[in-house]
């Protein structure tokens, strides 16, 4: 079992924008600022979209752009492609015990 | 830009011991947190722990009892060992560089490898 709830799947028309929730608890979403997500298409390994909540790598959109309230970050696209299909993973940093943990994951489809 | 490569065997036997390592080019394997991350088919990602490059290691408390993780600067390579492996192991295994900025914040998992997949099974 993940310890940060990600809905199992999402769905968009090209063009439209959607919003992935990464829900954790005090203890790491809601305590720290280091939430990141990842991009995943099938077969091969993720690639980093979003780090800190909010900012994002060299080279990736602007249409990915990260947000957080209380103990929910969010993952949202705009603009949606064909391209954006992929699953899509988040995590946090959990302290110096735990450290990091990921969510269950989204399988995000483009209708 | 980094590049990492897991090398390892495919399968592995109940109660035998993985030994997987990754060869990082492209740059140092100083000043990042060389980290291994497992995904069991169709699961999702796991965090198993990192190495710095003095040494110091973080497990995951789920597999602390089993984990070793080495760094040999030399060869620009790092390493994980798992002890008395089960069929819950089998998993797609990464490795990944985690950067970090000063006062130990993290800037996400930037450079994966392409993943290796072990099988558990006799």
């Amino acid at each position: 079992q993940s310890a940060l709830t990600q809905p199992a799947s999402v769905s968009g028309s090209p063009g439209q924008s959607i919003t992935i929730s990464c829900t954790g608890t005090y203890w790491d979403v809601g305590s720290y600022n280091l939430v990141s997500w990842y991009q995943q298409y099938a077969g091969k390994a993720p690639k980093l979209m979003i780090y800190e909540v909010n900012k994002r790598p060299s080279g990736v959109s602007t249409r990915f752009s990260g947000s957080k309230s209380g103990n929910t970050a969010s993952l949202t696209i705009s603009g949606l492609q064909a391209e954006d299909e992929a699953d899509y993973y988040c995590c946090s940093y959990v302290g110096t015990t735990t450290f990091r943990v990921f969510g269950g994951g989204t399988k995000l489809t483009v209708l | 830009q980094v590049q990492l490569q897991e090398s390892g065997p495919g399968l592995v036997k109940p109660s035998e011991t993985l030994s997987l390592t990754c060869t990082v080019s492209g740059d140092s394997v100083s000043t990042y947190y060389w980290t291994w991350i497992r995904q069991p088919p169709g699961k999702t990602l796991e965090w198993i722990g990192y190495i710095d490059e003095t040494g110091t290691t973080y497990y995951s408390p789920s597999l602390k009892s089993r984990v070793a993780m080495s760094l040999d600067m030399s060869k620009s390579q790092f390493s994980l060992k798992l002890t008395y492996m089960t069929a819950v192991d089998t998993a797609v295994y990464y490795c990944a560089k985690e950067t970090i900025e000063s006062g130990g914040v993290t800037r996400g998992f930037d450079s994966w490898g392409q993943g290796t997949l072990v099988t558990v099974s006799s």
